[in-house]
Parts: structure tokens; sequence; C-alpha cells
């Protein structure tokens, strides 16, 4: 079945430095993919929309400057957490979507900024 | 606006034990329904899926059925095995294809 990868799967960086997260969807191309955020015991929370192309759609009260989301190919979406903090650590999960309007999820990224 | 809320775990079930996972949701219009499953070190994973009121889904033994009288979506499988435990989701799709998901369940089930 259709694969989405997500990388990396965990990572740790110091308070004010920058993070790449990778998604790639590996045997589908995707022109819509989404970035979720789930806190300790809450909901995934959908963070944006990533169109191939154009310009991310963020949900309120996310911050489009911090949480920078590319959408460089139909099978790429990267989300660059900028001048990262304590508070953003957190479990991030991208998805896209096939041309069956199936969606298939990454396995994830913990995010620990020290 | 919409949302889902589904019954908190973690739940811990002995083998061939019924399993019930209470979901219900909050919603404008006709949202779709469905159930994701996320096994340790996986990412989440279609299970089954509704699309209309009283459709039921069905796959591996679960079911859940689209129950738009009492807005639920419960989660059953008659007899559970130890690689069921995982984390199950119950989430709903609305007609601008925006997903909202349930806190998730952690369910395990001892041999």
């Amino acid at each position: 079945g259709a694969v989405v990868s997500q990388h990396p799967s965990w990572v740790i960086c110091k308070s004010g430095t920058s993070v790449k997260i990778e998604c790639r969807s590996l045997d589908f191309q995707a022109t819509t993919m989404f970035w979720y955020r789930q806190f300790p015991k809450q909901s995934l929370m959908l963070m944006a929309t990533s169109n191939e192309g154009s310009k991310a759609t963020y949900e309120q009260g996310v911050e489009k400057d911090k949480f920078l989301i590319n959408h460089a190919s139909l099978t790429l979406s990267t989300l660059t957490v900028t001048s990262a903090h304590p508070e953003d650590s957190s479990f991030y999960i991208c998805s896209a979507i096939s041309l069956g309007d199936i969606q298939y999820f990454g396995a994830g990224t913990r995010l620990s900024v020290l | 606006g919409n949302s889902v809320t589904q019954m908190e775990g973690p739940v811990t079930l002995s083998e061939e034990a019924f399993l019930t996972i209470n979901c219900t949701y909050t919603a404008t219009g006709y949202p779709s329904l469905f159930w994701y499953v996320q096994y340790p070190g996986e990412g989440l994973q279609l299970l089954l899926k509704a699309t209309k009121a009283d459709d039921k889904g069905s796959n591996k033994g679960f079911e859940a059925t689209y129950r738009k009288e009492t807005t639920s979506f419960h989660l059953e499988k008659g007899s559970v095995q130890v690689s069921d435990s995982a984390v199950y989701f119950c989430a709903l799709k609305d007609n601008n294809n925006d997903m909202r998901f349930g806190a998730g369940t952690r369910l395990t089930v001892k041999p």
C-alpha cells in the first residue's frame, strides 16, 4: 500500500535553533499534504494544509512564520520549526492524500527542545 | 466547530474479550467518520470508515456504525487478540476535507 515516510523520527535541539522535518510520499503523488501536532494526552491538531506549488494554509492560532511549510514537489513537503523553544516540543505527524482520497500518515517526529 | 470525543484510556483486556471504544462527534453537515490505528513504532493506518448515516465500516474483525441520531461511531470487536494492542483514533472529515481527531485510546491486550 501507499507509504508516507517522515524523517527524522526523533530530534533533540537547543533552544533558538531551527529544525526541518521531511514528509515524503513514497509511491504516489500527493498534491495535498497535512501537518498535525499532538500534545501529550491530547488530540491530533491540524496545523496546516500544504499544497504543491502554492502557499500553505494555516489553521487559526498557528504561526506561519514559526512553522514554515514548503511543498516543493508532488512527493515532498517540509516543516521547519524556526527558532525552536521548549514549548514547541511535541509530536508532529504529516499525512498525504492519494488519488483514491485515502489519507496516509507518516510515523511522526518527536521534537524535544532543550 | 467540529470535534471528536472518544473514550479515555488506557484500556486493558484479556485475549478474546469483547472490545468497545466509544466515539461521539459534533459536526455541521454530513461528515465522514473514521477509525485509525497506530501500532507501536508505526504511523497511523486507516482501520475502517463510514461516509453516511447507518453505514457500517468493518475490517480485521472491527466494526463501527455511523449513528447520526446519537452522533456516534463506536468501535467494536468481538474477540480481541494480543496483536490488537495499539492506539486507536476516532476521526471525522468535514466537507472542507479538514480532519478532526479524538485524543486516542490505548488498548493493551494481555494473553
